[in-house]
């Protein structure tokens, strides 16, 4: 079961330049999500989703672009880099509950193992 | 706002002894509280989680508590090997959001 998979682990860019950071899970999840992990600082959220074609932002969102045409993947697009988007950014996903009609997010987020990006 | 906070930022022990950090948060309306261990280099991975009805916890020598009436959560280690030097981060859901609040984590490292 290889959970949630993200490529590359390493990348170095320049500044300006554009790229793509690929997720993928295999637990059938609804919901996904983007992080970017910094010194001293929590994990901040980026971009969520609940569902294929349902996308929004989190805390960071700005410099970011994602789509989520499937269930399966969650990619997150940097649109032109910036020295200060070098961090480490980790993809997790969970199951969606359901409550009273509500859905809520009450499950375990299972992480990437993260993928480092240096912008020069 | 909704925040979590940890303590200690950092600390060191000798393998074989126990310790604990520590979690406030001022997460409303509260859902749950997750411990997860993060080793250098690694995603995190959850240790355990704590509703709102439950005050203690245990996942092999980690024993997590929760006192929702004073928003406080704590994480004891027991007996400590080398194993356990990483970073412990405390997680909070808000009921009905789809966010979770992170704090900055406890880095832990266990001495031989």
């Amino acid at each position: 079961n290889a959970g949630v998979t993200q490529t590359p682990k390493f990348q170095v860019l320049k500044t300006g330049q554009s790229m793509t950071l690929q997720c993928a899970q295999d637990m059938n999840h609804e919901y996904m999500s983007w992080y970017r992990q910094d010194p001293g600082m929590g994990l901040r959220l980026i971009h969520y989703s609940v569902g294929a074609g349902i996308t929004d932002q989190g805390e960071v969102p700005n410099g970011y672009n994602v789509s989520r045409s499937t269930t399966e993947d969650f990619p997150l697009r940097l649109l032109s880099a910036a020295p200060s988007q070098t961090s480490v950014y980790f993809c997790a996903s969970s199951y969606l509950s359901r409550a009273g009609g509500l859905t809520v997010n009450t499950g375990e987020l299972f992480f990437g193992e993260g993928s480092r990006l240096t912008v020069l | 706002k909704n925040q979590v906070e940890q303590s200690p930022q950092s600390l060191i022990i000798l393998e074989g002894k126990n310790c604990t950090l520590q979690c406030n948060y001022t997460v409303s309306p509260f859902s749950n509280l997750r411990w997860y261990k993060q080793d250098t280099g690694r995603g995190p991975v959850s240790l355990t989680i704590m509703t709102f009805s439950e005050n203690t916890k245990s996942n092999g020598r980690y024993t997590a508590t929760l006192d929702a009436d004073t928003k406080q959560s704590s994480l004891h280690i027991t007996a400590s090997q080398l194993s356990d030097s990483a970073s412990y981060i405390c997680v909070v859901s808000a009921s009905g959001t789809y966010k979770y609040i992170f704090g900055t984590g406890t880095r832990l490292k266990v001495l031989a």
